[in-house]
């Protein structure tokens, strides 16, 4: 299953089928991006994060991708399984201060066994 | 270690009442923000301390929102006559010094406060 952006915020995926979630940001000069995933009741956990100058980069079963043309970044989630199921944020850096981290309002993935 | 907790996990309150939010960070984080994160909504940033400089308090919604910060590691974030839209999960969460550019920040659970 695929997700588009933000504006498709739940996504339902088989157990053991890939998932892509998928985010658009807006800043050109954003040199820097996290995934986190949030479970119901808790606080948002790092997932995995991408630099500017990477078009991809990969970790145990998620790989993000990033494509800087048209400002477009996605979550891989390989086989995924029912504990993934939670909201996944992405967000942007865009500079060096304080409020520099933008997140998007995320994507709800249910994983059907 | 433990990770950042936040108390209490939830807090009902009457309109116009004041609340108290509690934040411990991971023990050596430098940094600590307070986000609020409404249903459906991203994170919206409040406020951002770093060391003993003067926190970032450009985020904070009114002059009702106040938090500080003792010792550099407990953290307060008080909300005064609070109103039906302070409605929300306020989240805490802490960075290790020398993550900066990075800003690997990690999460404590949140409170939910709601107002009727």
């Amino acid at each position: 299953g695929e997700s588009v952006g933000l504006h498709l915020p739940t996504l339902s995926v088989q157990e053991g089928d890939n998932s892509i979630i998928n985010c658009a940001y807006s800043n050109s000069a954003s040199d820097y991006f996290i995934w986190y995933k949030q479970e119901s009741g808790k606080g948002p956990q790092f997932i995995i994060d991408i630099r500017s100058n990477m078009d991809k980069r990969q970790g145990q079963r998620v790989t993000v991708l990033l494509n800087k043309t048209v400002k477009h970044l996605s979550l891989q989630i390989a086989a995924t399984q029912p504990g993934d199921s939670a909201v996944y944020f992405c967000a942007e850096n865009r500079g060096t201060g304080a409020n520099n981290l933008f997140f998007g309002t995320g994507t709800r993935l249910t994983v059907i066994p | 270690g433990a990770g950042v907790s936040q108390s209490p996990s939830n807090k009902v309150t009457e309109k116009g009442k004041d609340v108290e939010l509690r934040c411990d960070p991971i023990s050596g984080h430098t940094a600590l923000y307070w986000y609020r994160q409404s249903l459906g909504q991203g994170l919206e940033f409040l406020i951002y301390f770093q060391g003993n400089s003067a926190p970032d308090k450009s985020g904070l919604p009114s002059d009702r929102f106040s938090a500080e910060r003792t010792g550099g590691s407990v953290s307060t974030l008080t909300i005064q006559r609070t109103q039906q839209e302070d409605s929300a999960v306020y989240l805490c969460a802490s960075r290790p010094k020398g993550r900066e550019w990075y800003n690997e920040q990690f999460f404590g659970p949140g409170t939910r406060l709601t107002v009727l």
